[in-house]
């Protein structure tokens, strides 16, 4: 497809539940960025693919975040036993394998932990 | 280590009027710069991007950007703002030659009254 498409918009879960978010990037994009958007409005990076390989994952909270990005199925992040510090709205960009690329993102998925 | 500073929370602008909004930038390597847009409960959108060539370089819906390399400035203007306008606004950078992530500022919201 031609946008972004990242899946649930809105997502609530009671703390200490696992939360599951979907990102399929444009067709012919070799590169996802996940980031999360905290109450004040400052993106934080979390993690890279290049096609299914991580590329960068220095940004993430590793003992309760996962992301996987596998061939023919939409990217994931996942988050276990999710934290009040967890509600945010996470974004889901992709690239071409161009350098000078710029990124094209989705909508985003509102995470509420409560 | 890359970094994007913004200065301005906040840009107030009356319409018609020439709008900027500040951002500059510190890479180890040429800057790949960039300029997005966020309306509300919207993802980012794509407003013009500066990789090499021109220093002025210009974008979507009327926008502009000067890259300013002995200042370390990539400024976003517009010769006269919309109501329309009025949103978040995000400077980003990435160290040229990498597919790393982008570093994003903290956002300036531009208000642009009737």
């Amino acid at each position: 497809g031609e946008e972004v498409a990242q899946t649930p918009k809105h997502l609530v879960r009671g703390e200490g539940q696992k939360a599951k978010l979907y990102c399929a990037p444009i067709k012919g994009h070799s590169y996802v960025f996940w980031y999360q958007q905290v109450l004040k409005n400052e993106f934080k990076f979390l993690i890279s693919f290049q096609n299914e390989n991580v590329f960068d994952e220095t940004g993430m909270p590793k003992e309760r975040f996962s992301a996987k990005c596998l061939p023919n199925s939409p990217c994931s992040l996942e988050i276990q036993a999710t934290k009040l510090e967890d509600s945010a709205v996470y974004f889901c960009a992709s690239t071409q394998t161009d350098r000078d690329g710029e990124a094209f993102f989705g909508q985003g998925t509102r995470l509420t932990v409560v | 280590a890359q970094s994007v500073a913004q200065p301005e929370d906040q840009v107030n602008v009356a319409e018609g009027n020439p709008l900027t909004v500040k951002c500059t930038y510190s890479v180890s390597g040429n800057p790949y710069l960039f300029w997005y847009v966020q309306y509300p409960n919207r993802g980012l959108q794509f407003l013009l991007k500066y990789i090499t060539g021109d220093n002025l370089v210009k974008g979507s819906y009327g926008f502009e950007a000067e890259f300013n390399k002995s200042q370390t400035s990539f400024h976003l203007k517009k010769p006269s703002a919309l109501v329309s306008d009025s949103a978040l606004y995000f400077c980003a950078v990435r160290d040229g030659g990498s597919q790393g992530n982008l570093i994003f500022g903290k956002g300036t919201k531009l208000s642009v009254k009737p």
